[in-house]
């Protein structure tokens, strides 16, 4: 059972636009969550998390906003760059941090 | 290079055969994770260790996967009598043990086809 969706496979933005891709999950024992970035060939890379004591945490382009009665998450970016043109990943844990469940992932490009 | 590696990149094997993969973690993270990632899927949790602790291992891997880190240091994961459906991305990831929240920082992956 895919307890962490990424119901977007693919987005296209023009370059400086924002960039918003979703996350929904179904297991309410998750409290935290972080966002992975992922280029081809290589392995995924930490961009941004977030707890569920919070309902956004921002770090420069990057927003995480956090929706928990809806169980819904979303990374925004902005301003979207050619460089930002990769795999996004989210994943979930529960207060362990000893099992991460990660959704299926969106292909964000960015045309400049 | 201090990053996460993995040992080999690339493993071509016949079905019914045994493989073994590495993982040498950044050094001080005693946190190890493994995860296996299919086309078009988000990696898969396997196993994770806590320095030497196997602490938590998935409830849908095969008890032909297994898993050790003797030393609390590099990891192994052994598949045994491989199947085609194993053919997959194999993903190690490491961190400090700061909580849930801490970054894991994954290495390149072992591409394992099974024929």
């Amino acid at each position: 059972d895919q307890q962490v969706k990424q119901n977007s496979p693919s987005l296209s933005v023009q370059e400086g636009r924002i960039s918003i891709l979703n996350c929904d999950y179904t297991n309410s024992m998750f409290d935290y969550f972080l966002w992975y970035k992922k280029y081809p060939a290589e392995g995924p890379t930490f961009l941004i998390s977030i707890s569920s004591i919070k309902d956004k945490n921002e770090d420069g382009r990057f927003t995480v906003f956090l929706n928990k009665s809806a169980k819904h998450l979303s990374l925004h970016i902005v301003p979207s760059q050619p460089g930002d043109s990769a795999v996004y990943f989210c994943a979930a844990s529960s207060n362990t941090g000893n099992q991460f469940y990660f959704g299926t992932g969106t292909s964000l490009t960015v045309i400049p | 290079d201090t990053g996460v590696s993995q040992d080999p990149r690339h493993k071509i094997t016949k079905r019914g055969q045994n493989v073994t993969f590495r993982c040498d973690p950044i050094s001080e993270h005693n946190r190890l994770y493994w995860y296996r990632q299919t086309l078009g899927q988000g990696p898969e949790f396997l196993t994770y260790f806590q320095n030497e602790a196997q602490l938590e291992k998935s409830r849908l891997l095969s008890d032909r996967f297994s898993a050790e880190r003797p030393k609390g240091s590099f990891s192994t994961l052994e598949i045994q009598r491989t199947e085609q459906g194993d053919s997959a991305m194999y993903l190690c990831a490491s961190s400090l043990d700061r909580g849930p929240l801490a970054e894991q920082f994954f290495g390149p992956g072992t591409r394992l086809t099974v024929l």
